[in-house]
């Protein structure tokens, strides 16, 4: 079975500093990742998916991820946060295995920016 | 693009009511997924509809169940409340995609409050 695990519960970054959030995977095969944010009371949004190909994806808002494979792990980063990305991050891998679409989320990562 | 939209977005009920709780997918979306996010259990997987039929559904037990219609909107229906199904419920859709490499988009939730 898949499982994710982001290791930082919280984290608090400067207005402007870079930020870089962590997760990592478990899974048999290639999976299939993504990044969700969700602000206070709202759904999840999808920041960016790898499904294959180039392990540096680009995603919305200025994020981006890296797909390592020899690490089992897709960060998530951002060279300059900005007040509005206050919010819960994501990780999740699919488990596309045919008869199988759930996604299997990690605990995420609630983020906090400092003016 | 009209998103995924759920209705009610709150909703307070008592024990051992049953609650039915809706879901619209984005338009040309085939496959609708319930979430369940409760507080300290992160989010998970509850069922997968796709075609009116269901696909795959979590660990859950069976008071959890619901349908999609021909219209490709969706209900979740959970019988005999208890105080432990208090959560944020989550519906997501997708095309169905012959690999299943499509993501998930979800709508903002239906908030289910257990008195």
């Amino acid at each position: 079975a898949q499982s994710v695990t982001q290791p930082d519960i919280h984290i608090t970054v400067s207005e402007g500093a870079s930020l870089e959030l962590r997760c990592n995977y478990s899974y048999g095969a290639t999976p299939y990742l993504f990044w969700y944010v969700q602000s206070p009371g709202q759904g999840l949004q999808l920041l960016l998916k790898y499904f294959s190909g180039d392990t540096l994806v680009q995603g919305i808002k200025g994020f981006e991820a890296e797909f390592k494979r020899s690490q089992s792990s897709f960060n998530l980063r951002k060279p300059s946060v900005h007040w509005s990305d206050a919010a819960e991050y994501f990780c999740a891998v699919g488990a596309y295995d045919t008869g199988r679409r759930a996604l299997t989320f990690g605990s995420g990562t609630r983020l906090q920016v400092q003016p | 693009e009209a998103g995924v939209t759920q209705s009610p977005t709150h909703l307070i009920k008592t024990r051992g009511q049953q609650v039915t709780l809706r879901c619209s997918p984005i338009s040309g979306h085939t496959s609708v997924y319930w979430y369940q996010q409760a507080l300290g259990l992160g989010l998970q997987f509850l069922l997968w509809y796709d075609e009116g039929e269901e696909r795959n559904r979590g660990n859950f037990p069976p008071r959890f169940s619901g349908r999609q219609f021909p219209n490709y909107s969706s209900e979740l229906n959970v019988n005999a409340l208890e105080l432990e199904d208090s959560a944020l419920y989550l519906c997501a859709s997708s095309p169905f995609g012959d690999r299943g490499n499509q993501p998930q988009h979800f709508g903002d939730g239906t908030r289910l409050s257990i008195l």
